[in-house]
C-alpha cells in the first residue's frame, strides 16, 4: 500500500492556541485528500475533502473558519486547528487517493491533546 | 441513505475459527466496498475491497462476500490469530476520489 506520513504524532497544546499538522503523501501524487477525526472507541468521521489548487469541501457541521485546511501541492496537505479548546482533543487522520484510483490510504494519524 | 450499518460491535472468537463481520447500506450507487483493520493509536489501513461486479474476493486468509442484491457485504477471516485483534471497519463509495462512508466499527478479539 501507499505510504502516507502524518507530522507530529502526537501534540499537546494551551486551549486558545493554533496548531498545524501535516499529512503528505510520499508515493504518488494526489489530487484528493482527505481529512478525518475519529473520538475513542468511535468510528472515523470525515471533516474535509482537500482538493489540491482549490478550496477544500468541508462537511455538515464542520466550521471551515476553525479547522483550516490547505493543499498546496499534489503531496501536501494540512489542517490548522485554530483557537483549539479541550472539545477538540481528538485523533486527526488524513488519508489519500491516487489521481487514478479508488484506494484510500491513511495516515499514522495526529493526537490532539488541548489543555 | 448514506449510511453503512455494521454488525456485531464487538466479536470474540477462539484462535483457529472463523470471524465473520456484516455490512449493510442503502445507497445503490456505492461501487467500491473496502475494508480497514486499526490498531489502537495508528490509523486505518487497507486490508480488502471489492467493486460490485464480483461476489467474493479472497486474499489470503481474509475473503469479502458481496451480495448486491440484498445490499450486504460481509468479512469473514479464518484461521483467527491473535495478531488479527483489531477494529474492523467497512466502508462504500460511490467512485474514485469520492469519500468513504464507514461503519461503525467491530472490535475483534481472538483468545487462546
Amino acid at each position: 500500500g501507499a505510504v502516507v506520513s502524518q507530522h507530529p504524532s502526537r501534540v499537546i497544546c494551551k486551549s486558545g492556541t493554533s496548531v498545524k499538522i501535516e499529512c503528505r503523501s510520499l508515493d504518488f501524487q494526489a489530487t484528493t485528500m482527505f481529512w478525518y477525526r475519529q473520538f475513542p472507541k468511535q468510528s472515523l468521521m470525515l471533516m474535509a475533502t482537500s482538493n489540491e489548487g482549490s478550496k477544500a469541501t468541508y462537511e455538515q457541521g464542520v466550521e471551515k473558519d476553525k479547522f483550516l485546511i490547505n493543499h498546496a501541492s499534489l503531496t501536501l496537505s494540512t489542517l490548522t486547528v485554530t483557537s483549539a479548546h479541550p472539545e477538540d482533543s481528538s485523533f486527526y487522520i488524513c488519508s489519500v487517493i491516487p489521481s487514478q484510483g479508488y484506494e484510500q490510504y491513511f495516515g499514522p494519524g495526529t493526537r490532539l491533546t488541548v489543555t | 441513505q448514506q449510511q453503512v450499518k455494521q454488525s456485531p460491535q464487538s466479536l470474540i472468537v477462539q484462535k483457529g475459527g472463523i470471524s465473520i463481520i456484516n455490512c449493510a447500506y442503502e445507497n445503490t450507487a456505492f461501487d467500491y466496498f473496502p475494508w480497514y483493520q486499526q490498531f489502537p493509536g495508528k490509523g486505518p489501513a487497507l486490508l480488502i475491497a471489492i467493486r460490485p461486479d464480483v461476489s467474493e474476493k479472497k486474499e489470503g486468509r481474509f475473503t469479502i462476500s458481496f451480495n448486491k442484491s440484498a445490499k450486504q457485504f460481509s468479512l469473514h477471516i479464518m484461521d483467527s490469530q491473535p495478531g488479527d485483534s483489531a477494529t474492523y471497519f467497512c466502508a462504500a463509495s460511490t467512485g474514485g476520489n469520492e469519500k468513504l462512508t464507514f461503519g461503525t466499527g467491530t472490535r475483534l478479539t481472538i483468545i487462546p
